[in-house]
């Protein structure tokens, strides 16, 4: 059971490119979401989806974009990246109670380290 | 607004001492609470969980915390710890209509010989 897939796992962009960092689960999670995690701030939200079609906003959105297309997938694109979008970038899903909200429990994976020049 | 603080940014405790690792919340609504593990060069995992009954709650690894509604708090308590235990270890609760799992700043925990 791979759980949640992140790629690439390292990438090195300069000021302005594009990228797209991957997230896919195999859990059949509802609730998925994007953190990054930087020294001392501990992890804060990006972006999340509670379901296929069903995107918010979290903490730190500006400068992201998600989408959620299928309920494995969860795309996080950075769209003209900046140097204060460096950082190690978790995305981790959870299920939800029946019929209710996201458990909290939360399976993650293996991070993207993401370094602008 | 929620939110909740880690009051310790390192921990460093010898190795079978105890060691307790603070966590104060912020809410006026009721709160879902968690403890979270990451070792190094890993993602985070699920360490325990307070969601309703028992104030007092266990990790299979013999990590304990207690939730105590007056004082806002939710502390991480091991009675003798282990070199295994070296980690960083963050406090979340849910917040945002339950919807947001919102992390403290963390505590390194460095456990020495």
């Amino acid at each position: 059971n791979a759980g949640v897939t992140q790629t690439p796992k390292f990438q090195v962009l300069k000021t302005g490119q594009s990228m797209t960092l991957q997230c896919a689960q195999d859990m059949n999670h509802e609730y998925m979401s994007w953190y990054r995690q930087d020294p001392g701030m501990g992890l804060r939200l990006i972006h999340y989806s509670v379901g296929a079609g069903i995107t918010d906003q979290g903490e730190v959105p500006n400068g992201y974009n998600v989408s959620r297309s299928t309920t494995e997938d969860f795309p996080l694109r950075l769209l003209s990246a900046a140097p204060s979008q460096t950082s190690v970038y978790f995305c981790a899903s959870s299920s939800r109670r029946q019929g209710g909200p996201n458990t909290g429990e939360l399976f993650f994976g293996e991070g993207s380290r993401l370094t602008v020049l | 607004a929620q939110s909740v603080t880690q009051l310790d940014s390192q921990v460093p405790v010898f190795e079978e001492a105890p060691v307790e690792l603070r966590c104060n919340y912020s809410s006026s609504v009721s709160v879902y609470l968690f403890w979270y593990v990451q070792y190094p060069n890993q993602g985070l995992q699920l360490l325990l969980k307070y969601l309703s009954g028992s104030t007092l709650v266990e990790s299979i690894n013999g990590f304990e915390a207690e939730f105590n509604k007056s004082q806002t708090s939710f502390h991480l308590r091991k009675p003798s710890v282990h070199i295994s235990d070296t980690a960083e270890y963050f406090c979340a609760f849910l917040g945002g209509g339950y919807n947001k799992l919102i992390f403290g700043a963390g505590t390194r925990l460095a456990v020495h010989p």
